[in-house]
């Protein structure tokens, strides 16, 4: 059984760029959610998916979106790269059913590098 | 902003002996949990207490929460090597579909 998948699980990039994150979540599962890991720091939730829609956003500007496709699978896309984009990028599935914060199951994270 | 706040920022402690680490928050909660972190790897979940429950153990863990105090702590008795890692406590908010984080307890057991 497949847990969640991340790719690519490092990148660099620079100011400016532009940048798409993949996240195939855990068999069965229905949502996923993305968050922002800085060194040293705990995870900062960027939003959430459920049934293709965005069901919930944290403190973040819209130059982070994202996408649910039918099969539940995600993309986050970051535009406009600033050098405080640096960070570990990490999705996160839960399963039908599971409360809105309930239980979450991470993939390995993407690393990205903004320079 | 964060909702959590892990005490201490970091711990080491010999193999063998018990670590506990301790979780504050600032609002009313619908349950806590704690996750662990590798190395900067993906996180992996532990534990979920709620708010209606006081203690909690799986395996080697000991989880207890009082919500009169917005406090949670997290025991891991007879540490062994590879409990290595950072410890995170997560808290919902109410009516809130994401977890709020603490910045996490770093743990080094020494052999």
């Amino acid at each position: 059984d497949a847990g969640v998948t991340q790719s690519p699980t490092h990148l660099i990039k620079t100011r400016g760029q532009q940048v798409t994150l993949r996240c195939s979540p855990k068999s069965g599962h229905d949502t996923v959610s993305w968050y922002q890991q800085a060194l040293g720091q705990g995870p900062q939730f960027i939003f959430q998916y459920y049934e293709e829609e965005e069901r919930q956003r944290g403190n973040f500007p819209d130059r982070f979106s994202g996408h649910q496709f039918p099969n539940y699978s995600s993309e986050l896309n970051v535009n406009a790269l600033l050098l405080g984009d640096s960070a570990l990028y990490l999705c996160a599935s839960s399963s039908p059913g599971t409360s809105f914060t309930g239980e979450l199951f991470f993939g390995e994270g993407s690393r990205l590098t903004v320079l | 902003s964060q909702q959590g706040e892990e005490d201490p920022q970091a711990l080491s402690i010999q193999e063998g002996e018990n670590a506990t680490m301790n979780c504050s928050y600032k609002t009313s909660i619908n349950n806590l949990q704690w996750y662990r972190q590798n190395s900067g790897r993906g996180l992996v979940h532990l534990i979920l207490i709620r708010s209606n429950e006081r203690e909690k153990h799986s395996g080697r863990l000991r989880v207890t929460l009082d919500t009169s105090k917005k406090s949670s702590s997290l025991l891991i008795t007879a540490s062994r090597a590879a409990d290595t890692a950072s410890y995170f406590c997560a808290t919902d908010m109410d009516s809130n579909y994401q977890l709020i984080w603490g910045a996490g307890t770093k743990l080094i057991i020494k052999p």
